[in-house]
């Protein structure tokens, strides 16, 4: 069982250049999710899907898009990478269907926008 | 909008001491307040969560208060070790079961052998 699998793992972008952070879970769980960690700021939603076919606005989704692939996989792309989005992403899971669960993180993928 | 806000953002404790991390939310639909735990590096990882229909809860060293009239929520580690010492985050469910969280900021927790 792999949990939750993020790629890349790090990554260095020029301002402008565009990419997609994958994501996939293999728990079967129906909501998936992407945050962001910057220092002194915890965990801060950017996008989240609550099922298959659904996705949602987050604390801080400027700049992001985000496409629920199929039930096991959330993708995360930015456009025009700026340097304000350096930072690490996690993708998280969980099960939530009716009721609050734990949620589980990716490794994280460092992302670096010079 | 919505906030948890987290404290001390630094601690630090002698091996065996404990440590209290306390965090408040204000959204009152809140239901479900998980702590993680990261290490250098690492993802974060569940420790122990609690519900809104509970007061305490308690696994082995580690317990968790919730006060909902106050909207408080702390952690307690008793007997701690250099094994504890990581980042710790609170968080607290938005309202609706989507499983969205809004996270403290984090407490770096020292443990000093």
């Amino acid at each position: 069982n792999a949990g939750v699998t993020q790629t890349p793992k790090f990554q260095v972008l020029k301002t402008g250049q565009s990419m997609t952070l994958q994501c996939a879970q293999d728990m079967n769980h129906n909501s998936m999710y992407w945050y962001r960690q910057d220092p002194g700021m915890g965990l801060r939603l950017i996008y989240y899907s609550a099922s298959e076919g659904t996705t949602d606005k987050g604390e801080v989704p400027n700049g992001y898009n985000v496409s629920r692939l199929n039930k096991r996989e959330f993708s995360l792309r930015l456009e025009s990478a700026a340097p304000s989005q350096t930072s690490v992403y996690f993708c998280a899971s969980s099960e939530s269907w009716g009721a609050n669960t734990e949620a589980f993180f990716g490794q994280g993928t460092r992302l670096t926008v010079v | 909008g919505e906030n948890v806000e987290q404290h001390p953002s630094t601690l630090s404790v002698q091996e065996g001491d404990s440590a209290v991390i306390k965090c408040t939310y204000s959204d009152s639909a809140s239901n479900y307040f998980p702590w993680y735990k990261q290490e250098l590096g690492k993802r974060p990882q569940l420790i122990i969560d609690i519900r809104s229909n509970v007061g305490e809860k308690k696994d082995q060293r580690i317990a968790v208060t919730l006060n909902k009239t106050a909207k408080h929520f702390s952690l307690h580690i008793t007997e701690t070790q250099p094994e504890d010492s990581a980042v710790y985050f609170c968080a607290a469910s938005l309202s609706g079961n989507t499983g969205k969280l809004i996270f403290g900021q984090g407490t770096t927790l020292q443990v000093k052998p």
